[in-house]
């Protein structure tokens, strides 16, 4: 099955810029979907944290997500990158693709991304 | 606006049953196929499972086949996952999730902010 690799951590102080990749043999021929996920606490009961959208179709920003977030994609690497990081950015950041091979979506292993 | 809500998490012995269940609302909710996706502690996002909007096809990652079902009602808006067999390393924050398409392009939104399943003697 196709496997992404995520770097585990990223840091960026606040205003400068967070890259994480996310790589793939030929990822460049699929479309790459971006991840934003606060998870809280295990010992905390109760619900957890909804995963948001940030970035789908390689470069296209939802509604409601601000500038600062773009994607790329290109060869065997796909990029979120994060401009003017903010202290709210920090969180874990996946990538995702559709296997067309298996008929099922693929997720990466997540990128912690700490603000210093 | 667009919500799911999910329910139906909780403590659980090995081998014992859970039924999550997911609330839609804001959306045409059979004009979408949907999924679960769970979160394991210390680990990333993983698909558990998926439907198509009237319920006719389904799949499964392999480590649940046989164990897990998921089901859809469109008259009440709901997404189930009835999850039997359970095991320890089904220990999970569940979310169910809105797929979207576009052309070659699947991905998911929204997400529920997922319940936590804990399977423990």
């Amino acid at each position: 099955s196709y496997v992404l690799t995520q770097p585990p951590s990223v840091s960026a102080a606040p205003g400068k810029t967070a890259r994480i990749t996310c790589g793939g043999n030929n990822i460049e021929s699929k479309s790459v979907h971006w991840y934003q996920h606060k998870s809280v606490h295990w010992s905390q009961q109760g619900p957890g944290q909804a995963p948001v959208l940030v970035i789908y179709y390689d470069t296209d920003r939802p509604s409601g997500i601000p500038q600062r977030f773009s994607g790329s994609n290109s060869g065997n690497t796909a990029t979120l990158t994060i401009s003017r990081v903010e202290a709210g950015d920090e969180a874990d950041y996946y990538c995702q693709v559709w296997d067309s091979s298996s008929d099922r979506p693929v997720f990466g292993g997540g990128t912690k991304l700490t603000v210093l | 606006e667009v919500q799911l809500v999910e329910s139906g998490g909780g403590v659980v012995r090995p081998g014992g049953s859970l039924r999550l269940s997911c609330v839609a609302s804001g959306f045409t909710f059979d004009d979408h196929d949907m999924a679960w996706v769970r979160q394991v502690p210390g680990k990333g996002l993983e698909w558990v499972s998926g439907i198509n909007w009237n319920g006719s096809s389904t799949d499964y990652v392999d480590s649940v086949k046989g164990r897990f079902t998921i089901s859809r009602d469109n008259a009440k808006n709901s997404l189930y996952l009835q999850m039997n067999s359970l095991r320890v390393e089904d220990t999970a924050f569940y979310h169910c999730a809105r797929e979207e398409r576009v052309a070659a392009g699947i991905w998911f939104d929204p997400w529920g902010q997922g319940v936590l399943v804990t399977v423990s003697s």
